[in-house]
């Protein structure tokens, strides 16, 4: 099975919003309502930030949302701040595995 | 609070086999699968499988079918993740991470084991 694809980076300024979108196929994101987002700061452990499409656990800002659209989901992030510089990571369930995209690197300018 | 503790760096010889142990605590170690994953250096996560504690019943990778045993041991409230025959390609953080919303995701991460392997 082949991984999600994301852009290798974006960038925005402080207090803009950006978008990263995953893009999988019928098999994976567009048929379960389980698609995660990670953050990933370097050196660091991975953070989940939403799972299941657009939730998102206890403790994350609200500045991060989730949505999908057939068979790409997308990460927003609002109001950017310097913090949110980091690598972000999309994964799906796909009915017997779990897929992960390739990542993006969020630069803040 | 819920924790994972992963065991330390391993240097392993092309072939050889590593075990990396994740030791879970804060919560009902039963009651949530655990996810295994890596991170070779500079590239992007990997999943390889999972366990669920309870039943002992695992899912894996088809990359690592054959390679890859995941198991558990309950009254130690730990995860082991064994990986055989060792290529170099095969260097890379390895992760543990607690599936807390039963939804494929990983809510609790381990902080990673590194695994180099080179002759």
């Amino acid at each position: 099975q082949s991984a999600l694809a994301q852009p290798a980076s974006v960038s925005g300024s402080p207090g803009q919003s950006i978008t990263i979108s995953c893009s999988g196929s019928s098999n994976d994101v567009g048929s379960y309502n389980l698609v995660s987002w990670y953050q990933q700061h370097p050196g660091k452990a991975p953070k989940l930030m939403i799972f299941e499409d657009s939730r998102r656990p206890s403790g994350v800002s609200n500045r991060f949302s989730g949505s999908k659209s057939g068979n790409t989901a997308s990460l927003t992030i609002s109001g950017l701040q310097a913090e949110d510089g980091a690598d972000y990571y999309c994964s799906s369930f796909a009915g017997s595995s779990v897929l992960f995209g390739g990542g993006t690197k969020l630069t803040v300018l | 609070q819920v924790q994972l503790v992963q065991s330390g760096t391993e240097e392993k010889k092309p072939g050889a086999s590593v075990k990396v142990s994740c030791k879970a605590s804060g919560y009902t170690f039963t009651g949530y699968y655990i996810h295994w994953l890596r991170q070779a250096p500079g590239q992007g996560l990997e999943w390889m499988g999972w366990i669920n504690p309870n039943s002992g019943d695992t899912n894996y990778a088809q990359k690592f079918q054959g390679r890859i045993a995941v198991t558990r041991d309950t009254s130690r409230r730990t995860a082991y993740m064994e990986l055989s025959r060792l290529m170099s390609d095969d260097a890379a953080v390895y992760y543990c991470a607690r599936d807390g919303f039963s939804s494929s995701s990983g809510d609790y991460w381990g902080q990673g084991t590194l695994v180099t392997v080179s002759s």
